[in-house]
């Protein structure tokens, strides 16, 4: 049971380049998060699913597309990396009950943007 | 003012003290409050969530206060193994659709031997 994992650990990219960042999970969750997480600053959603086939736009969505075309992966685009994307990034993955939630972390990517 | 805020830190504490740190947050519909905690480098696990009439998991003891938006962690008895970050997570108010979490940027302790 490997729980949430994350691929890959780091990545470093030059402004205007793109990836894709893959997350998985096997505990069979309903919903899954995208977070970065800055020196100083809480995380921050980035952009979250509730379900296979949806997603939704968290606090700081631009730069970034994702999608959930299976339950167990969410995927985190970033179409013309830029600077102020460089940041650590945590996928995460929770049952659905939002009162009383766990969220499940995976390891992080580092990401640098040069 | 941001919408959760606590203490940087870092606390420094000798082992065997005993620590509390409080996080305020500034949305009074919020009904879910939870710590984290997170090791150097590593990714944030949940350490517990914090109910109404406070509640203690061992040596640590979680407790909330509506009326002046805060909730605290207290840890007796602090281990060398207690050094992490501590985050304190409160919900955005909202309980069905666009349910989100906002975290606090951490509170950092230090246990020295």
């Amino acid at each position: 049971n490997a729980g949430v994992t994350q691929t890959p650990k780091f990545r470093v990219l030059k402004t205007g380049q793109s990836m894709t960042l893959l997350c998985a999970q096997d505990m069979n969750h309903e919903y899954m998060y995208w977070y970065r997480q800055d020196p100083g600053m809480g995380l921050r959603l980035i952009h979250y699913s509730v379900g296979e086939g949806t997603t939704a736009k968290g606090e700081v969505p631009d730069g970034y597309n994702v999608s959930r075309l299976k339950k167990q992966n969410f995927l985190l685009g970033l179409e013309s990396a830029a600077p102020s994307q460089t940041s650590v990034y945590f996928c995460a993955s929770s049952e659905g009950r939002p009162r009383t939630d766990t969220q499940y972390f995976g390891p992080g990517t580092r990401l640098t943007v040069l | 003012r941001k919408e959760v805020e606590q203490d940087p830190g870092p606390f420094n504490v000798p082992e065997g003290a005993t620590v509390a740190f409080n996080c305020t947050y500034s949305n009074s519909a919020s009904q879910s409050f939870f710590w984290y905690r997170q090791d150097c480098r590593k990714e944030p696990k949940l350490l517990m969530s914090v109910y109404s009439s406070g509640n203690e998991d061992g040596r640590f003891t979680a407790q909330l206060n509506r009326a002046s938006q805060y909730i605290s962690l207290l840890i007796r008895d602090s281990k060398l193994s207690d050094s992490a970050t501590y985050l304190c997570v409160v919900n955005n108010g909202v309980m069905v659709s666009n349910y989100q979490l906002i975290w606090g940027a951490g509170t950092k302790l230090i246990i020295k031997p």
